[in-house]
């Protein structure tokens, strides 16, 4: 079947800190792939996506690779903020069929100033 | 504003009330779906549809009916709430695999 697996949380991070989520993946066919933000009561926005190996996402200084060969669309910051404090969920979608969304369980990160 | 509109974003109810969570979309899309988030659990979805007239059960469908008459809503029913389903529920919609989905705020349903 498919599934998303992330690294478990919560992680805590000082402020200007390099952050990494891992996400791996299984998929019977050829996913698309995405990371979701959920900020604290609210619903969840999308933040990157990739739709094809190699492709690389990124928005709000976020980025995350298409990888094929490991199965892996690993979330990186390279200097993360108080405000990037959320839950983060890496997720796919299988081109073909009912396009339904599959995520993982979600990693709480909280930022410290 | 275009996007997915969930009403209402709170509810109580009492075990054994029936209720609908309506959810609407203007932005033409084809799929949408429902979920429910739960601690510790994340995202699971309940039911969902590729197109106006044609639903289908996702991962936990037990105790939840859809329809979907037209391309803009997709409402989904509690037939009769159990404290099991107290959770916060999403609705969601996407023209296709390339774009991802666009969720709604929530409707946080509490059952007693």
């Amino acid at each position: 079947g498919n599934s998303v697996t992330q690294m478990e949380g919560p992680v805590t991070l000082s402020e200007e800190a390099f952050l990494t989520i891992n996400c791996t993946y299984t998929a019977t066919g050829y996913p698309s792939l995405f990371w979701y933000v959920q900020y604290p009561g609210e619903g969840l926005q999308l933040l990157l996506k990739a739709t094809k190996a190699d492709d690389k996402g990124s928005n709000k200084g976020f980025e995350a690779t298409y990888r094929k060969e490991t199965t892996s669309f690993h979330l990186e910051k390279g200097s993360v903020q108080v405000s990037d404090s959320a839950v983060y969920f890496c997720a796919l979608i299988i081109i073909q069929g009912a396009q339904k969304l599959v995520f993982g369980q979600g990693t709480r990160l909280t930022i410290n100033p | 504003n275009a996007g997915v509109t969930q009403t209402p974003k709170f509810q109580v109810l009492k075990t054994g009330q029936s209720m609908t969570l309506q959810c609407a979309q203007d932005m033409n899309h084809e799929y949408m779906s429902w979920y429910r988030q739960d601690p510790g659990m994340g995202l699971r979805l309940i039911h969902y549809s590729v197109g106006a007239g044609i639903t289908d059960q996702g991962e936990v469908p037990n105790g939840y009916n859809v329809s979907r008459s037209t391309t803009e809503d997709f409402p989904l029913r509690l037939l009769s709430a159990a404290p099991s389903q107290t959770s916060v529920y999403f609705c969601a919609s996407t023209w296709g695999a390339s774009y991802g989905y666009t969720f709604g705020s929530g409707t946080r349903l509490t059952v007693v």
